[in-house]
């Protein structure tokens, strides 16, 4: 199956400055990337995906790049800012239907 | 958002005791899901349906039982064969099953063993 490998597990920046997550994963594959926030106690919501026929997409504060050969995908967060602190993760669905798997988590701390 | 319901938020189970946890969603989503998360982890994959009436085993489907039997509805008991159930439970949709399809999560279940 799919293995998913997110670093760094967390993250301080200071406010204004630029964060990025890194995950791997294995299943040569896995065609879809999605990137999920997750707030203390809430539920983990879409904020960015990608999809293997593209390299990077981009939404106003928000990047993710892809990899394919070195099957590797990164978020990049610029101008942060307090509300970005949350836990991010990273998923991969692997070869079959829409099961996907998660990596560790960023916890994202940024302070003002 | 709104159209997926998880209930109840929070939940105590003394051991040996079996618990079901529901999951209800209004967006007409054929596919369904439920993940598990521990403290300071990422999400795994208990079970999954594709379609109502089928669901197949994630990774770590030991000690879980689900049933679909209408579109809106999977919910997920939690049986004394599950060790360490304490943890946080989410449910998600996607409108189809086929890779790349978003998906939605509920607000979760918070299970504690007493």
């Amino acid at each position: 199956g799919e293995n998913v490998e997110q670093h760094p597990s967390t993250l301080s920046v200071q406010e204004g400055d630029s964060a990025v997550i890194k995950c791997t994963y294995s299943d040569s594959a896995s065609n879809y990337f999605p990137w999920y926030k997750q707030e203390l106690g809430k539920r983990p919501q879409l904020i960015i995906d990608i999809r293997s026929n593209v390299g990077e997409k981009k939404d106003q504060r928000i990047a993710v790049t892809l990899n394919k050969t070195a099957k590797h995908f990164s978020l990049h967060i610029t101008e942060t800012q307090p509300e970005d602190s949350a836990v991010y993760f990273c998923a991969a669905p692997g070869a079959a239907g829409n099961k996907l798997t998660f990596g560790g988590g960023t916890r994202v701390l940024v302070k003002p | 958002d709104g159209g997926i319901t998880q209930s109840p938020k929070y939940l105590f189970r003394k051991e040996g005791q079996n618990v079901t946890l529901s999951c209800e969603q209004n967006l007409n989503h054929d596919a369904m899901y439920w993940y598990r998360q521990d403290p300071g982890q990422g999400l795994r994959l208990i079970y999954y349906s594709q379609i109502v009436n089928d669901f197949q085993k994630g990774d770590i489907a030991e000690g879980y039982s689900v049933s679909r039997e209408k579109k809106e509805s999977f919910p997920l008991t939690v049986t004394s064969a599950q060790k360490n159930p304490t943890a946080f439970y989410l449910c998600a949709s996607s409108r189809y099953s086929g890779r790349g399809d978003e998906q939605f999560f509920g607000p979760g279940t918070r299970l504690t063993v007493l």
